[in-house]
């Protein structure tokens, strides 16, 4: 089956940094990567996704890119803002099942 | 639009009892996924409902758990007897095409 890794576990960066969060996937069979914020006592909620035909997807201040041949995808955001800081998880889907990383703890420092 | 809801929020249990766990998905998604969170680990999935027919299983963890989705709306998640080890936070997805899921509030079981 699928097995989906997630680094780092935990991040902080300065308010205005860039942060990245890096996941891979062994699955060749996986062709769409969606990533998800959860705040405290909230519900995950979607904020990007990318499917395999497509190399990198940009909204606003949030980028993800998607390298096949490697496998692995990963979460760009740049000027981050107090308001960014959550747990980001990473998913990866043949279309059935999603495959979740194990959680990034984000903590935008002001 | 409503989102996907869940009930009960938290619950409490005692080992042993019976805990049935609600999920009302978005209205006309046939796909109804349920994930389980334990301890700060990844999200692991749990099973997958097209409409009312389970599509995938792989995931329950053992025969004290039955889902249902009769009538392929809102499904029930039942953990008969519960064990310390099924405490956790619940998700429950639905989605209209295999992608894009939306999430619940989660349930927050805690098992004593």
């Amino acid at each position: 089956g699928e097995n989906v890794e997630q680094h780092p576990s935990t991040l902080s960066v300065q308010e205005g940094d860039s942060a990245v969060i890096k996941c891979t996937y062994s699955d060749s069979a996986s062709n769409y990567f969606p990533w998800y914020k959860q705040e405290l006592g909230k519900r995950p909620q979607l904020i990007i996704d990318i499917r395999s035909n497509v190399g990198e997807k940009k909204d606003q201040r949030i980028a993800v890119t998607l390298n096949k041949t490697a496998k692995h995808f990963s979460l760009h955001i740049t000027e981050t803002q107090p308001e960014d800081s959550a747990v980001y998880f990473c998913a990866a889907s043949n279309g059935n099942q999603f495959y979740f990383g194990t959680g990034t703890s984000l903590t935008v420092i002001p | 639009e409503a989102g996907v809801t869940q009930f009960p929020s938290h619950s409490v249990i005692e080992k042993g009892q019976t805990v049935t766990l609600r999920c009302d998905p978005i209205s006309g998604h046939d796909n109804l996924y349920w994930y389980r969170r334990v301890m700060g680990k990844e999200i692991k999935f749990l099973l997958h409902f097209v409409k009312e027919s389970k599509q995938d299983e792989s995931g329950m963890p053992n025969n004290r758990f039955l889902a249902e989705r009769t009538g392929g709306t809102y499904s029930t998640l039942k953990v008969q007897p519960a064990e310390l080890e099924d405490s956790g936070v619940y998700f429950c997805a639905s989605s209209q095409a295999r992608f894009k899921a939306f999430f619940g509030q989660g349930t927050r079981l805690t098992v004593v």
